[in-house]
C-alpha cells in the first residue's frame, strides 16, 4: 500500500462548483499536511498548510484533515477556469533527524470549465 | 524577493551520459529539497541539503548524487543515464527544516 493515495481525476467540473480534492495515507506519523497547486509548465505552489487534525479556510479554499480516518480533503468553493490545475496532496511527519521528507500524492488534475 | 532558480529549464541527453542540473534557493533560504515528478510515480523525494551537509535521502540509486555550497545553491547529478529517468525535476527551498518549501519550476530531462 503507498503512503498515500490520491485520484488522479481527471476531474471536470463547470465555473461555480464546489470542487472537493481528497487524499488517504497509511502512515500514523504524519502529522503536517499541505495542498499545492501546479499549473502547467510550472513548479507546485503551496495552497493550504494544516498541522494535526481540524479545518482550516483560506478565502475559497477549505483544507480538512481526519487523522483518526487518515484523510485530508481540499473544497473550493464558487471554483473559476483559473483554478484549473493539479492538485497535490503532501504530508509529512515532521523534523525527524533534522530533516523533513515530504511525501506527495500523485496528484488530481482539475478543470474548471467556463 | 527572487524565487527558486533552476537551469537548464529543459535538457535532452541519452542512455548512458551523465546529466547536473543546478539551483538556486530562495536569497536567505539554506534548506534545498530535491524531487523527481513523473506521470507514473509522481513527485519523489530525491534528497535534502542543509547548510552544506545531506541531511535526508530518498530511495534512489547511487547514480543520483548532490551537494550543496557555501552560498546554499545545489546541483543534482545523475549519472549512466536511463531511459527511465525522464523527468521533471524539481528544487525545493525553504529558510529551514519544516518551514515552508517553496519549489522552482523544474528541469525537464528527456533521457533517448
Amino acid at each position: 500500500q503507498k503512503e498515500v493515495e490520491q485520484d488522479p481525476g481527471p476531474l471536470s467540473v463547470p465555473e461555480g462548483a464546489i470542487v472537493s480534492l481528497n487524499c488517504t495515507y497509511s502512515n500514523s506519523a504524519f502529522q503536517y499536511f499541505m495542498w499545492y497547486r501546479q499549473y502547467s509548465r510550472k513548479g507546485p505552489e503551496l495552497l493550504m498548510y494544516t498541522y494535526s487534525s481540524g479545518n482550516k479556510e483560506d478565502g475559497r479554499f477549505t483544507a480538512q484533515v481526519d487523522k483518526s480516518s487518515k484523510y485530508i480533503s481540499l473544497f473550493i468553493r464558487d471554483s473559476q477556469p483559473s483554478d484549473s490545475a493539479t492538485y497535490l496532496c503532501a504530508m509529512s511527519a515532521g523534523v525527524q533527524g533534522g530533516s523533513e521528507k515530504l511525501v506527495f500524492g500523485k496528484g488530481t488534475k482539475l478543470t474548471v470549465n467556463p | 524577493k527572487a524565487g527558486v532558480t533552476q537551469t537548464p529549464r529543459y535538457l535532452i541527453k541519452t542512455r548512458g551520459q551523465q546529466v547536473t542540473l543546478s539551483c538556486s534557493p530562495i536569497s536567505g533560504h539554506r534548506s534545498v529539497s530535491w524531487y523527481q515528478q513523473t506521470p507514473g510515480q509522481g513527485l519523489q523525494f530525491l534528497f535534502e541539503y542543509f547548510s552544506e551537509t545531506q541531511r535526508n535521502k530518498g530511495n534512489f540509486p547511487g547514480r543520483f548524487s548532490g551537494r550543496q555550497f557555501s552560498n546554499s545553491r545545489s546541483e543534482m547529478n545523475v549519472s549512466t543515464l536511463e531511459l527511465g529517468d525522464s523527468a521533471l525535476y524539481l528544487c525545493a527551498s525553504s529558510s529551514g527544516p519544516q518551514e515552508t518549501q517553496y519549489f522552482g519550476p523544474g528541469t525537464r530531462l528527456l533521457v533517448l
